[in-house]
């Protein structure tokens, strides 16, 4: 079974100051991988997915990440968060093998934007 | 409008007395599977559907129960609901095994007493 590590529980940044959130992950077999948000009192949004093709991967809300085979990582980032960016981002992996494959969610990183 | 509708939204119930939580989805998909969010743990599987009549267990399953006799519909069945299972739970459906058009629901925050 994969596993998926979220470092950081909890990131504090001031608004307009840069992020990387920080994933990795176990199994360097074929994956899927995705960055999950989920605002105060919401469900999972989809901020953006590696499937194939280019490692860099653009989101929605300016998000952005890099997919590294090699150190198993898929960092998300951000040049510039605003105050509306506070909330709980969770990394997600999705293993390719077998038939059905689910997902394996990290721990999650609060990311909190202060003004 | 593409969506997977969860019901109830809050629930508090006593221990013991079985429920129900309700996920349906509008977009025919085949995958659906139920999650639970809990502190520090992030999302963790409790069942999945692969299609009707069709249902595996994930990677906590223990006091729930699953059924998928309609293609939309996936209810998560607590027999008898312990204290340890409060919780905030998620239904989800996909188009395809892997997740890459996956859609959650808003979510039933669940408390056990």
């Amino acid at each position: 079974a994969q596993s998926v590590t979220q470092l950081d529980s909890q990131v504090p940044v001031f608004e307009e100051a840069p992020v990387e959130l920080r994933c990795n992950y176990s199994s360097s077999v074929s994956v899927y991988l995705f960055w999950y948000v989920q605002y105060p009192n919401q469900g999972l949004q989809l901020l953006l997915k590696y499937l194939s093709g280019s490692t860099l991967v653009k989101g929605i809300n300016g998000f952005e990440a890099e997919f590294n085979k090699s150190q198993t990582s898929f960092h998300l980032r951000k040049p510039s968060v605003h105050i509306s960016d506070t909330a709980e981002y969770f990394c997600a992996v999705s293993d390719l093998r077998g038939n059905f494959n689910k997902f394996y969610f990290g721990s999650g990183t609060k990311l909190n934007v202060k003004p | 409008e593409a969506q997977v509708t969860q019901n109830p939204r809050y629930l508090i119930t006593v221990t013991g007395k079985k429920l129900t939580v309700t996920c349906s989805q509008n977009m025919n998909h085949e995958y659906m599977s139920w999650y639970r969010q809990d502190p520090g743990l992030g999302l963790r599987q409790i069942y999945y559907s692969m299609n009707v009549e069709v249902t595996d267990k994930g990677d906590v399953p223990e006091g729930y129960k699953v059924s998928r006799k309609e293609k939309r519909n996936f209810p998560l069945i607590l027999e008898s609901p312990s204290p340890n299972q409060t919780s905030l739970y998620f239904c989800a459906s996909s188009f395809d095994g892997q997740g890459r058009r996956a859609f959650f629901g808003q979510g039933t925050r669940l408390t056990v007493v």
